[in-house]
């Protein structure tokens, strides 16, 4: 069955940080990968999506994530946060048009 | 547009009850899911639907029951409430044939005691 990681559970940054956010599935087929954002009290907002092609992808809000097969990791990452950024984040992966798996989520807060 | 919307956002239920949260879209998705939230543990599918009348299990669907009768409702049932139930329940859809769930509800905080 697939599953996925995520590294960290809790990640505090302050403002102007870089940040990476660490991701690894177990599926060694093709995979379709997703982050996604639930800021506090929210509903959940699809970042990025990576399908096939370029593997480093470009999202919203400035976020990318890159694919890397051999690693199987997706991680996600910011060149400099803003306390805006704080929030929970979730990796998540399927195979093609089959049902999607969710990491257990990264708590992310940025200090001002 | 409302979007993806969800009834109760809040509800207490003893153990034993049963009750029907709602969930309905007006972007005339073909496809929606349930999902449900517990620390730790991410998001977790329960039923899943690829059009009206269409609907099939995910990961974690014991105790709860699903239909799809139209392209904008999709119910979810949970017929006799258990602790292990409190959670936070999520619905979501998707327009397209790929099924990325774009679209979430603000969902329903359940607590069963």
């Amino acid at each position: 069955a697939q599953s996925v990681s995520q590294h960290n559970h809790h990640v505090i940054l302050s403002e102007a940080a870089s940040l990476e956010l660490g991701c690894n599935y177990s599926y060694g087929g093709t995979v379709n990968l997703f982050w996604y954002v639930q800021y506090p009290g929210q509903h959940l907002q699809l970042l990025l999506k990576y399908f096939s092609g370029d593997p480093l992808v470009k999202g919203i809000k400035g976020f990318e994530a890159e694919f890397i097969k051999s690693k199987f990791s997706f991680n996600l990452r910011k060149p400099s946060v803003q306390w805006s950024d704080t929030a929970e984040y979730f990796c998540a992966v399927r195979k093609p048009y089959d049902k999607v798996i969710f990491g257990p989520g990264t708590s992310l807060s940025v200090i001002p | 547009n409302a979007g993806v919307t969800q009834t109760p956002k809040f509800q207490v239920l003893k153990t034993g009850q049963s009750m029907t949260l709602q969930c309905a879209q007006d972007m005339n998705h073909e496809y929606m899911s349930w999902y449900r939230q517990d620390p730790g543990m991410g998001l977790r599918l329960i039923h899943y639907s690829v059009g009206a009348g269409i609907t099939d299990q995910g990961e974690v669907p014991n105790g709860y029951n699903v239909s799809r009768s139209t392209t904008e409702d999709f119910p979810l049932r949970l017929l006799s409430a258990a602790p292990s139930q409190t959670s936070v329940y999520f619905c979501a859809s998707s327009l397209s044939r790929d099924r990325v769930w774009q679209y979430f509800g603000p969902g329903t905080r359940l607590t069963v005691t």
